[in-house]
């Protein structure tokens, strides 16, 4: 099984709607991270989080970690054309100096 | 300008094929990382060095030999590769290792990647 699922896989939405992505652990998350990929390039860095019960904000996306540290969100209110892309979520999980574990993604389709 | 580079940013190969990737970050970063990300795939750690060591190697086959000639350079070098190797081949690069990472931003910067074909 995936150390990290990502739900869902892939999200259509209509220009001005707001969606969730989620991120879960079954381990507890020290770091989680949140990247945007447009397809067959990097990662952009979106946000971070480390306490749980932490949120934060950039422009129109919410990011949140729950108080147990293993399940963060990621919310755009009145998303755009430009906010499509892959979201991918990664994760400290321990064990390692110098591994980041990540989830499969989410595409997101926004229509205009 | 991302501050990590790599080349070629598109390889297709055949099996019998020798060819390497190149990455090259402008950051002043002590660690380089080798990535592979394939369709329907979370990321894959390949390849760990800091400062010029090798701190990881994630049971990659030895048909991908990754040579870090320094802290701003990173090769993977590809020999007779099979065709579920095909995959988008991301470097990044590190100040520090996760443990000692205070900043606020990501502690990973990543390249465009390689679109890596195996024909």
């Amino acid at each position: 099984s995936q150390e990290l699922e990502q739900s869902p896989q892939s999200l259509i939405v209509q220009e001005g709607k707001n969606l969730t992505i989620n991120c879960t652990s079954s381990k507890t998350l020290y770091g989680l991270y949140w990247y945007k990929q447009k397809y067959g390039e990097g990662l952009i860095f979106l946000m971070m989080l480390q306490k749980g019960g932490e949120e934060k904000s950039h422009e129109k996306i919410t990011a949140k970690l729950d108080e147990k540290k293993q399940q963060s969100s990621l919310h755009i209110t009145a998303s755009q054309p430009s906010h499509a892309g892959i979201y991918l979520c990664g994760a400290d999980l321990g064990g390692s100096n110098y591994k980041l574990t990540f989830g499969k993604g989410t595409l997101l389709t926004v229509n205009p | 300008e991302t501050g990590v580079t790599q080349t070629p940013r598109h390889l297709v190969m055949g099996m019998t094929n020798k060819k390497s990737l190149k990455c090259e970050q402008h950051l002043g970063h002590n660690a380089m990382y080798w990535y592979k990300q394939s369709a329907k795939k979370p990321l894959e750690l390949m390849f760990v060095y800091n400062f010029k060591e090798q701190t990881e190697n994630n049971s990659v086959p030895s048909r991908f030999s990754p040579e870090c000639p320094n802290s701003s350079h990173l090769f993977l070098h590809l020999h007779t590769l099979q065709p579920e190797d095909s995959a988008l081949y991301l470097c990044a690069s590190s100040q520090d290792d996760l443990m000692t990472w205070t900043g606020g931003g990501s502690p990973l910067h990543f390249g465009n990647g390689t679109r890596l074909t195996v024909t």
